[in-house]
């Protein structure tokens, strides 16, 4: 079956920097999503991968390693608007979306 | 519209009524998707639509239907609602290229009693 396993919650303090995992098991592989989603909102598009390597975006960057099936997200500088939950999605074999349960973030100042 | 918009917003449901969730987007996307998001799982696809006209059954089709007569509108509709079906809904779309970032609508928090 498919799979994505992300942890469910973590804490971090405001400055700091966090990395939130993902490791997925998918029949196929054409990409890599990452979305944030604040409570009570819809999910927002944060960055992708579908090479190795790493992107990065401003604070937050996203690394991929398809041998290992493993993603992550790493945000620095964090700030109380951080605090949100961050989705992990590959896109499978036909090119659907296979989503995590989500890892909320809680910032603490 | 700017987007996607999904109606209503929030709607309480009693079992074994029909509903209609609507989606409308205005960005031309050819795919348009359903899903559901329950507390502690991941957003699970219901139905989805590569192109006006036709639709496909995600992960999680059964006691949903869905229509895509044209390209802006994507509606949900619960033949005979049950309790299982409380949920938050969203509706996303994107241009169908192999990149395929989607973009979701504001939500549908549905609940069945």
């Amino acid at each position: 079956g498919q799979n994505i396993d992300q942890p469910t919650e973590m804490t971090a303090t405001e400055g700091a920097i966090v990395q939130i995992n993902c490791t997925y098991q998918t029949s196929g592989f054409n990409g890599l999503f990452w979305y944030q989603q604040h409570a009570g909102e819809a999910p927002t598009f944060l960055s992708y991968n579908v090479l190795d390597g790493l992107e990065e975006k401003g604070r937050f960057s996203s690394f991929l390693s398809r041998s290992k099936g493993y993603s992550y997200l790493l945000l620095k500088e964090l700030q109380m608007k951080d605090s949100a939950s961050y989705l992990c999605a590959v896109m499978d074999s036909n090119y659907q979306l296979i989503w995590g349960a989500g890892t909320k973030l809680i910032i603490k100042p | 519209i700017a987007g996607i918009t999904q109606a209503p917003t929030s709607q309480i449901l009693a079992a074994g009524r029909r509903m209609t969730l609507r989606c409308t987007q205005d960005m031309r996307h050819n795919a348009m998707y359903w899903y559901r998001q329950d507390l502690g799982l991941g957003l699970r696809l219901i139905h989805y639509s590569n192109t006006a006209g036709t639709t496909g059954k995600g992960e999680v089709p059964d006691g949903y239907s869905v229509s895509r007569a044209n390209t802006d509108d994507f509606p949900l509709t619960l033949a005979s609602a049950v309790p299982s079906q409380t949920s938050v809904y969203f509706c996303a779309s994107s241009d169908g290229s192999s990149y395929n970032e989607q973009f979701f609508g504001p939500g549908t928090r549905l609940t069945v009693l």
